[in-house]
């Protein structure tokens, strides 16, 4: 959808191990973001990127870290992966011509 | 940003034509209105996004009126396919710093 691709799309770790959400966009948008989706919360802001190395933190940011070394991968890194962290993930691109949001399809993490 | 309030659910028949109306009193000049519309399993989708008076598309209409402090998403005749979470966010497209920040939204459920 609108060349917007999330890896893996399920995850299953263990506490305290590193884990790497990757999001991959072919349309050379400028912005991007980084979202988690619980029950009972929504859709909460992590971290969002606004350039090549230029990231900034959302609403949720503790415990993530993310980067952004070329224009079409943004990186959402969980340096120790704790159970509150088991989620589904989204990442979005912004669409300039109309400023809507393109979201990918999602990854489900589980941290057990 | 401009904080919206939303029925929490609404019920519905296929066929029927559903409103939602969205408030958000404290808009500001620069404010755009945007919808967005989520299936279980699936990112939000872009539905219909407006300024003031009435926007249409193939999919729903907005209507805004002349004091921009509430929308109305309407959906004509739905069908089942219709049932999801519909999401109201305002905030001003322009602006660099401008993130999406979701609220709960409404779950409509449509019946046979």
């Amino acid at each position: 959808d609108a060349g917007i691709t999330q890896s893996p799309r399920h995850k299953v770790t263990e506490t305290g191990t590193p884990v790497t959400l990757r999001c991959h966009q072919t349309e050379n948008h400028r912005y991007m973001y980084w979202y988690r989706q619980d029950p009972g919360h929504g859709l909460r802001l992590i971290h969002y990127s606004y350039g090549v190395k230029d990231t900034d933190k959302g609403e949720v940011s503790d415990g993530y870290s993310v980067s952004r070394s070329k224009t079409e991968d943004f990186l959402l890194t969980l340096e120790s992966a704790t159970s509150s962290q088991t989620s589904v993930y989204f990442c979005a691109i912004q669409d300039t011509a109309n400023y809507g949001y393109t979201f990918g399809s999602g990854t489900r993490l589980t941290v057990v | 940003l401009a904080k919206t309030t939303q029925p929490i659910s609404m019920d519905s028949y296929e066929g029927q034509e559903v409103n939602i109306t969205c408030s958000h009193n404290n808009i500001a000049t620069n404010d755009y209105i945007t919808w967005y519309q989520q299936f279980p399993s699936q990112g939000p989708r872009f539905i219909i996004q407006g300024y003031k008076t009435k926007v249409t598309n193939e999919v729903a209409s907005l209507f805004i009126p002349a004091d921009r402090k509430s929308s109305t998403l309407s959906l004509p005749r739905v069908s089942l396919s219709d049932t999801a979470v519909y999401y109201c966010l305002v905030g001003d497209l322009m602006d660099s710093s401008y993130k999406l920040i979701f609220g709960s939204g409404t779950r409509l459920l449509v019946r046979p």
